[in-house]
């Protein structure tokens, strides 16, 4: 089945010490996107990526940086992860990037900040 | 971007409809609505959109109202398996003149079925 993959599913990092999230797809999706969700909290959109091009939302950190080397992955990279920074992060995909293509999200990577 | 207003919690009984209802007054005209959901410690799923017309698919059926100011997610014979937060949203459209079908969550509405 075509899907979106997180690894890994939980990740524990030092305060500090970088870390990187990654996901895969094998939908074959243009549009890649990351979010951030916290505690009883709704998921937040961090980035996104059209194929090659990257688009930051205003409010993102810029802790947070973000890679796509090809069509399949994408990476999430936090320089200097701090407490605040615990959270799930999920990825997702979508066909295009307009509003009439659903977004197919992975199952998550909870990040734990030690 | 249109914002929308669900109730934070409902409940069911297992094997009767759900009825999920949101309201979106400020939609415009293009702007389609959406309902995804969230089962507990997992990623959002999509269930199903609309922009005018009701919708039906194997998960849920959308029903839109004429003025597109609100819409009801209705599940029709919910299963435990169906407790999870339900999201309303509708997609920002343009930002700065560049379109790429922004989700902004809610709170969502919290779906409990009850044996």
């Amino acid at each position: 089945d075509a899907m979106v993959i997180q690894n890994p599913r939980y990740q524990v990092t030092q305060f500090g010490k970088p870390v990187t999230l990654s996901c895969s797809q094998t939908l074959n999706h243009n549009v890649m996107y990351w979010y951030q969700q916290k505690s009883s909290q709704a998921p937040k959109l961090l980035f996104h990526y059209y194929d090659k091009d990257f688009n930051n939302e205003a409010d993102t950190p810029d802790n947070f940086q973000s890679r796509r080397p090809n069509t399949s992955f994408c990476f999430l990279d936090i320089r200097s992860p701090g407490l605040g920074d615990a959270a799930m992060y999920l990825c997702a995909t979508s066909r295009g990037a307009n509003t009439y293509n659903e977004q197919f999200f992975g199952p998550g990577t909870r990040l734990t900040v030690l | 971007d249109a914002k929308t207003t669900q109730p934070p919690s409902m409940d069911c009984a297992e094997g009767r409809a759900a009825n999920l209802p949101c309201n979106h007054s400020t939609i415009s005209g293009n702007e389609y609505v959406y309902w995804y959901r969230q089962i507990h410690s997992q990623g959002p799923q999509y269930i199903i959109h609309g922009l005018k017309n009701n919708e039906t698919n194997e998960m849920a059926s959308l029903i839109i109202t004429e003025d597109r100011k609100s819409s009801t997610l209705i599940l029709p014979h919910a299963t435990l398996r169906d407790t999870a937060v339900y999201y309303c949203i509708v997609p920002i459209e343009y930002d700065g003149g560049t379109s790429y079908g922004k989700l902004t969550f809610g709170q969502g509405t919290i779906l409990t079925v009850h044996p």
